[in-house]
């Protein structure tokens, strides 16, 4: 059973601050790594994706990713109130032929922002 | 306008009917999906397709049917067989590796 876990949180982290989410994924062939937003009743939104082992920047996001500990992360600096949301982790598996390409999601870890 | 379109917003169903979820995507993108996400919950696959005229069972299929006769649409039906479909319902279309989501539906049983 592929797996992706995260931290439920709830994370809380001042006005400002930096807030750091981490992930981690149980399939070493892994791929593509996602990062979503979710605020609360509404659908998600895709923030970042990365695919490469390093950092990817992207205004106030960075995503990590180190395959060989098999952990994406992502950074917020500058955390606003807005920012409060549920971030979701995924990770890409592909089927042996090359298709039947599917997200595996993590639970999400809640991220509250406080002025 | 591109995007993912879901309706309707809000659904009601009565006990033993089926009910039926819309998705259309002008992306042209490939792949579709439907999840169920129910409160406080992760998302949790349905039906996936990835092309027109076939499709395969997610995680938690039972109960549910989909149809994709055509690359912009992939309704989900929500049979009298499912005895617990109160959640929210999401569509998501993939171009490339990167998937979107449409607005979803939240069912609720009367």
């Amino acid at each position: 059973q592929k797996e992706v876990e995260q931290n439920s949180g709830p994370l809380s982290v001042p006005e400002g601050a930096i807030a750091s989410l981490n992930c981690t994924y149980s399939d070493r062939g892994s791929q593509s790594f996602f990062w979503y937003r979710q605020y609360s009743g509404k659908s998600p939104e895709l923030i970042m994706f990365i695919y490469s082992n390093g950092d990817k920047e992207d205004g106030r996001f960075t995503a990590q990713l180190n395959k060989a500990s098999q952990y994406v992360s992502l950074l917020i600096r500058d955390s606003q109130p807005s920012d409060s949301a549920t971030y979701l982790c995924a990770v890409m598996l592909v089927g042996m032929a090359g298709n039947n390409r599917k997200l595996i999601w993590g639970l999400g870890t809640s991220l509250a922002v406080n002025p | 306008d591109g995007g993912i379109t879901q309706s309707p917003k809000y659904l009601f169903r009565k006990e033993g009917q089926n009910v039926t979820l819309s998705c259309e995507q002008n992306l042209n993108h490939d792949a579709m999906y439907w999840y169920r996400q129910d409160p406080g919950q992760g998302l949790r696959l349905i039906y996936y397709s990835q092309i027109v005229n076939d499709f395969q069972k997610g995680d938690i299929a039972e109960g549910y049917s989909v149809s994709r006769e055509k690359k912009e649409s992939f309704p989900l039906t929500v049979t009298s067989a499912q005895k617990n479909p109160t959640a929210f319902y999401l569509c998501a279309s993939t171009g490339r590796e990167t998937q979107y989501f449409g607005p979803g539906t939240r069912l609720l049983v009367l």
